[in-house]
């Protein structure tokens, strides 16, 4: 069964420090999704993204992060300048159709930590 | 602005038993979608039920059903003969219908079942 992917399970970075999350959706997908998760906490919607634009950011989508679909296969999210507050799991989800009828599927997630 | 209210931090259940999940949420939305989603330890979102909010037929997913109650603004998760494998962290999600659908969760209840 296809699944959506995410590297790397986990990446420790230093404040400051530039990471780039990388994730690989389900191939006939449409719309992606970045989510975050603070340990403990709910779920939060970062942005999606749908023929290669941001549909809707939500407010912690700041200037210093990002999103870009460089080929065809991989989405990813860069963040700039790491704080420690932005230490979480880092979900991916895609989905094949634009209605909200199709399901999200998502990644198994990328634990950042910022030192 | 779409909220969903999970009031039960945690619930536990005997193998076998049977137990529900509340779920309330708030929108102003006539055409939106709610799921159920499972975070295990592993910490990964598996999709668990969906429902189509003009569907007036409670989804079923073998085990796993739902109340739907449209007019109350209420969506509570059935798991019945409830095994070891169902523990994990629980999450109820709204969407709107079209556009980027972002799924908006509540803060998750944590399941465990007791041998």
């Amino acid at each position: 069964e296809p699944e959506v992917t995410q590297t790397p399970s986990h990446q420790v970075t230093q404040m400051g420090q530039e990471v780039i999350l990388r994730c690989v959706p389900i191939s006939n997908h449409l719309y992606f999704y970045w989510y975050r998760q603070i340990l403990g906490q709910k779920v939060e919607f970062l942005v999606s993204f749908y023929n290669n634009e941001i549909s809707e950011k939500s407010e912690i989508f700041d200037d210093q992060f990002s999103v870009e679909r460089p080929d065809g296969s991989n989405f990813t999210l860069k963040i700039r300048s790491t704080k420690l507050e932005d230490s979480a799991m880092y979900f991916c989800a895609s989905k094949a159709s634009g209605g909200a009828s199709d399901t999200q599927y998502f990644g198994p997630g990328t634990r950042l930590t910022v030192l | 602005a779409q909220t969903v209210t999970q009031s039960q931090p945690e619930m536990s259940v005997q193998e076998a038993e049977t137990v529900t999940l509340s779920c309330t949420y708030d929108t102003s939305e006539s055409d939106y979608y709610l799921f159920w989603y499972k975070q295990p330890p592993s910490r990964q979102m598996i999709l668990v039920i969906r429902q189509e909010a003009y569907k007036q037929q409670n989804a079923t997913e073998n085990r796993f059903s739902v109340n739907f109650q449209k007019a109350a603004k209420s969506f509570s998760l059935k798991i019945s003969d409830s095994q070891l494998g169902d523990a994990a962290m629980y999450f109820c999600a709204h969407s709107k219908g079209g556009g980027s659908e972002k799924l908006v969760f509540g803060k998750g209840t944590k399941l465990t079942v007791n041998p």
